[in-house]
């Protein structure tokens, strides 16, 4: 099992607004602001949509937005575009040289 | 434009081994701290290993001992050879990219599969 959890699924109606959870420990999502939220289609390459929790690089819209609460990450898709369907991991440093992800989150517009 | 191209994925018998290469293009891969992760069938993303822009190497327990990382800096490309390997290195291959000391994964290669199978 993945160690940061997931909803297998979300869905919305295109401008609506949708939230993906991702729940860690204290030792990952809790303990550090280095969450990071990736764009994945089927046999492409991830795209990084938010790091340290709420940043986004440049050419990300501002439709996509991140937040964090204890040991629970969020990334809230807003008003959702037939193109926002894809799938959606989190990530976490969790300290001394290493990494942990989500299962992933696939995003259905409706 | 930053790229990453992976290759060298395949089948492979349990106990075999196999070189992946991840090529680099609008970047040099020793400015950056470099890192493999991997994703099995059906399963999250696990980390695997990298390399800092200084040349220091970290790896994840569950590849130690039996993977290394390199990187040739004439060819910009980084490396993983991959040994003794066991049916539950099955997955996808990422190599991506860090901003040194970001501590996120700014670009990502779309994947090499590999399949350890008898």
């Amino acid at each position: 099992q993945s160690a940061l959890t997931q909803p297998p699924s979300a869905s919305g109606s295109p401008g609506q607004s949708v939230t993906i959870s991702c729940t860690g420990t204290s030792s990952d999502v809790g303990g550090y602001n280095y969450v990071s939220w990736y764009q994945q289609y089927p046999g492409k390459a991830p795209r990084l949509m938010i790091f340290d929790v709420y940043k986004r690089p440049s050419g990300v819209p501002d439709r996509f937005s991140g937040s964090k609460s204890g040991n629970t990450a969020s990334l809230t898709v807003s008003g959702l575009q037939a193109e926002d369907e894809a799938d959606y991991f989190c990530s976490s440093y969790a300290g001394i040289n290493n990494w942990v992800f989500g299962g992933g989150t696939r995003l259905t517009v409706l | 434009e930053v790229q990453l191209v992976e290759s060298g994925g395949g089948l492979v018998q349990p106990g075999g081994s196999l070189r992946l290469s991840c090529a680099a293009s609008g970047f040099t891969v020793t400015s950056h701290h470099m890192h493999w992760v991997r994703q099995a069938p059906g399963k999250g993303l696990e980390w695997v290993t990298y390399i800092r822009s200084s040349g220091s190497i970290i790896y994840s327990d569950s590849v130690k001992g039996r993977f290394i990382v390199s990187r040739d800096n004439a060819k910009n490309a980084l490396y993983l050879q991959m040994n003794s390997l066991r049916d539950e290195d099955t997955a996808v291959y990422h190599c991506a990219r860090e901003p040194s000391g970001q501590l996120t994964f700014d670009y990502w290669g779309q994947g090499t599969l590999v399949t350890v199978s008898s």
